[in-house]
């Protein structure tokens, strides 16, 4: 059964910070891996989508990275501004036709 | 370009009471899937399914019946509510499994 883990649980950071946050999966088996952004009381937005084949994506100023063979994957946040301040999701797909596996989340702060 | 429309958005039911929330998407998106978020437990798959005619069963799925009868909807039914199910409900959908939208949740109380 494929487990998700994300570590920290939460953290807080002084604004212009680079930042990482930590995606580990038991099984290296998947299909793809996403990264969402979760706001208090809202939905979940997808941030970035990792294939099974790529080693990495960027949008803006983030860049995920996937190393399926050790089960990783980690999101980086440059320059990072209170407004990015919410819980980051990461989430596996296993299969193409199985849904996602959800780690608890980083639940980060960003200070002014 | 509606995405995921989940109704309602906040809900407040009896024990033993039952209703349905509803899931649209207009992407003709064929996978479709419902998760519960819990403090402290994070998302957990209740049903899914991978095409109209096609349901089945995730990590928790006691207690809720799901339905698939077109590609756009995905209702989820709870059919004698009780307290442990007091939660946020999220649908979500994809297209063969390349990258999920999620609805914006419905918040729903059980007393």
């Amino acid at each position: 059964k494929q487990e998700v883990t994300q570590i920290p649980a939460a953290l807080s950071v002084p604004e212009g910070e680079n930042l990482v946050l930590n995606c580990s999966f038991t099984d290296s088996a998947i299909y793809n891996l996403q990264w969402f952004r979760q706001d208090p009381g809202k939905g979940l937005t997808s941030l970035l989508l990792i294939q099974s084949s790529q080693r990495e994506q960027t949008s803006g100023r983030l860049n995920a990275s996937l190393d399926k063979s050790s089960g990783r994957s980690t999101l980086y946040i440059a320059a990072s501004q209170p407004g990015d301040s919410a819980t980051y999701l990461c989430a596996v797909s296993p299969s193409g036709n199985t849904p996602l596996v959800f780690g608890k989340g980083t639940r980060l702060s960003v200070i002014a | 370009n509606a995405g995921v429309t989940q109704t309602p958005k906040f809900q407040v039911l009896k024990t033993g009471q039952s209703m349905t929330l509803q899931c649209a998407q207009d992407m003709n998106h064929e996978y479709m899937s419902w998760y519960r978020q819990d403090p402290g437990m994070g998302l957990r798959l209740i049903h899914y399914s991978v095409g109209a005619g096609i349901t089945d069963q995730g990590e928790v799925p006691n207690g809720y019946n799901v339905s698939r009868s077109t590609t756009e909807d995905f209702p989820l039914r709870l059919l004698s509510a009780a307290p442990s199910q007091t939660s946020v409900y999220f649908c979500a959908s994809s297209f063969s499994g390349y990258g999920y939208t999620f609805g914006s949740g419905t918040r729903l109380t059980v007393v």
